[in-house]
C-alpha cells in the first residue's frame, strides 16, 4: 500500500524552530519529486516547498523563504521539512504529498497525501 | 508566481445537476494544471491532471478541460458525495501555486 505518515508537529512558540518528517513506503521513492502542502484552519491550500526526485530542483513559497527548507533521505524513504523562525500565521496542518509522475519536476499532479501533522505557532 | 482564481466561490446545486467550475490562471500554463477534491477532515485527492487527465479510481462523471489560462471541471451528474470543496493548482513550474476553491453545496 502506497502511504505517507508525517510526524514532527506540535506546539511551538514564535520564533522558535521544528523539524517535520515523512515517512513513505509502497512505491519507489527516489523517482519521484515530493512537496509539502499547508491549510490553515478554515482556509485553502498553500503549497510550501518541493523537492525534486534527486534533489536538483528545490523551490519554496514567498511566505517561508529563507525560514524552511526541504531536503530529503532516498535511502530512508523520507522527506522532512525544517522550519525555522516559526510566525503565528505559519499554523496550519501541513500534508506531505507524492508527485504523478515520475522522473518530473513539472506536470501530473499529486496523488498521494499523507493524514497530516499540526503546526501550531503561540506563545 | 502564477495566481489561480477560481468561481465561483460557491455553487449551490441539487443531486443530479450538472456542475462546471472554472479556474483561471494569471499566466499561460499550457496544460498542466490539476484538480483536487477535499471534504471536511480529510485530505485532498486528486481528480485531474494535465488538464482532461482523470487519476486512477476517479469516477466517469469528473472530467477536466481547458489549456493556456482558462480550465474548467465539470461533474456531469452530482451525486450526494460530491459536495465538497474543489481546488485546482498549476503544474507548469515552480511554485505550485492552489486557486482559492469553489465549495459545492447541497442546494
Amino acid at each position: 500500500e502506497v502511504q505517507l505518515v508525517e510526524s514532527g508537529g506540535g506546539l511551538v512558540q514564535p520564533g522558535r524552530s521544528l523539524r517535520l518528517s515523512c515517512a513513505a513506503s509502497g512505491f519507489t521513492f527516489d523517482d519521484y519529486a515530493m512537496h509539502w502542502v499547508r491549510q490553515a484552519p478554515g482556509k485553502g491550500l498553500e503549497w510550501v516547498s518541493g523537492i525534486g526526485w534527486n534533489s536538483g530542483t528545490i523551490d519554496y513559497a514567498d511566505s517561508v523563504k529563507g525560514r524552511f527548507t526541504i531536503s530529503r533521505d532516498n535511502a530512508k524513504n523520507s522527506l522532512y521539512l525544517q522550519m525555522h523562525s516559526l510566525r503565528p500565521e505559519d499554523t496550519a496542518f501541513y500534508y506531505c504529498t507524492k508527485d504523478t509522475l515520475p522522473g518530473r519536476s513539472s506536470g501530473g499532479g499529486m496523488d498521494v497525501w499523507g493524514q497530516g501533522t499540526t503546526v501550531t505557532v503561540s506563545s | 508566481e502564477i495566481v489561480l482564481t477560481q468561481s465561483p466561490a460557491t455553487l449551490s446545486l441539487s443531486p443530479g445537476e450538472r456542475a462546471t467550475l472554472s479556474c483561471r490562471a494569471s499566466q499561460s500554463v499550457s496544460i498542466y494544471l490539476a484538480w483536487y477534491q477535499q471534504k471536511p477532515g480529510q485530505a485532498p485527492r486528486l481528480l485531474i491532471y494535465d488538464a482532461s487527465n482523470t487519476a486512477t479510481g476517479i469516477p466517469a462523471r469528473f472530467s477536466g478541460s481547458g489549456s493556456g489560462t482558462d480550465f474548467t471541471l465539470t461533474i456531469s451528474s452530482l451525486e450526494p458525495e460530491d459536495f465538497a470543496v474543489y481546488y485546482c493548482q498549476h503544474r507548469s513550474n515552480w511554485p505550485f501555486t492552489f486557486g482559492g476553491g469553489t465549495k459545492v453545496e447541497i442546494k
